[in-house]
């Protein structure tokens, strides 16, 4: 069982308002990455990191902001939240050190903007 | 750039039907290849892996194997059951300090009784 949690599952919330997804995990890891997903299922990833204070932007652009402040958290913050971003977020780590191993993922939030 | 082009669904099969879903891959170097797959309203799980060519990933029936000919994984299952309905995903990691998985569109499968 992948040790990678995401709060919170569902969240509801109004236009204009600011929201942090949280992403934690407990393996160690130092990559950890945030993929948005559509209706039709397609992954895009928008945020990524390969350890603490390194923070990229991923293929798909976004207007969210990530941090990497300690390993183990790697939230997601949207200032001002639309109705564009209503989608599936899903968080996954990988470890650098050996290289070609899985991903993990943790359950997703699914934010609804309204 | 790396790539992944995986059958489009949906794909509807009877319970004890054969599966293959089609997965092939443009990537420099040797990667790895993945299945990964999401049940409803959870996020992905790894299903199975292969890192090199003529590799056989397999688990819980399921079997796919790394074809550098034909830069192929394609995934089967010779019995499926109503438990395997789910999104499987095709996805491959080219390695190196920078890498990072590069995904399918997903097949969604649905298993009838």
């Amino acid at each position: 069982e992948a040790d990678i949690y995401q709060t919170p599952r569902y969240l509801v919330i109004g236009t204009g308002k600011k929201i942090t997804l949280e992403c934690s995990q407990t393996m160690g890891h130092d990559k950890m990455y945030w993929y948005q997903q559509d209706p039709g299922m397609e992954l895009h990833l928008i945020h990524y990191s390969y350890g603490v204070n390194s923070t990229e932007k991923g293929d798909l652009s976004s207007e969210s902001t990530v941090s990497r402040i300690r390993t183990e958290h790697f939230p997601l913050t949207l200032e001002s939240a639309r109705p564009s971003h209503t989608s599936q977020y899903l968080c996954a780590s990988s470890d650098s050190y050996w290289e070609n191993t899985e991903a993990f993922f943790g359950q997703g939030t699914r934010l609804t903007v309204v | 750039g790396n790539s992944v082009t995986q059958m489009e669904g949906p794909v509807t099969l009877s319970e004890e039907a054969f599966l293959t879903i089609n997965c092939t891959y443009t990537a420099t170097g040797y990667p790895s290849l993945f299945w990964y797959v999401q049940y409803p309203g959870e996020g992905l799980q790894l299903l199975l892996k292969a890192t090199k060519a003529d590799d056989k990933g397999s688990n819980k029936g399921f079997e796919a194997t790394y074809r550098k000919e034909t830069t192929s994984f394609h995934l089967e299952k010779g019995s499926v059951q109503v438990s395997d309905s789910a999104v499987y995903f095709c996805a491959l990691d080219s390695g190196g300090s920078n890498y990072k998985l590069t995904f399918g569109k997903g097949t969604l499968l649905t298993v009838n009784p």
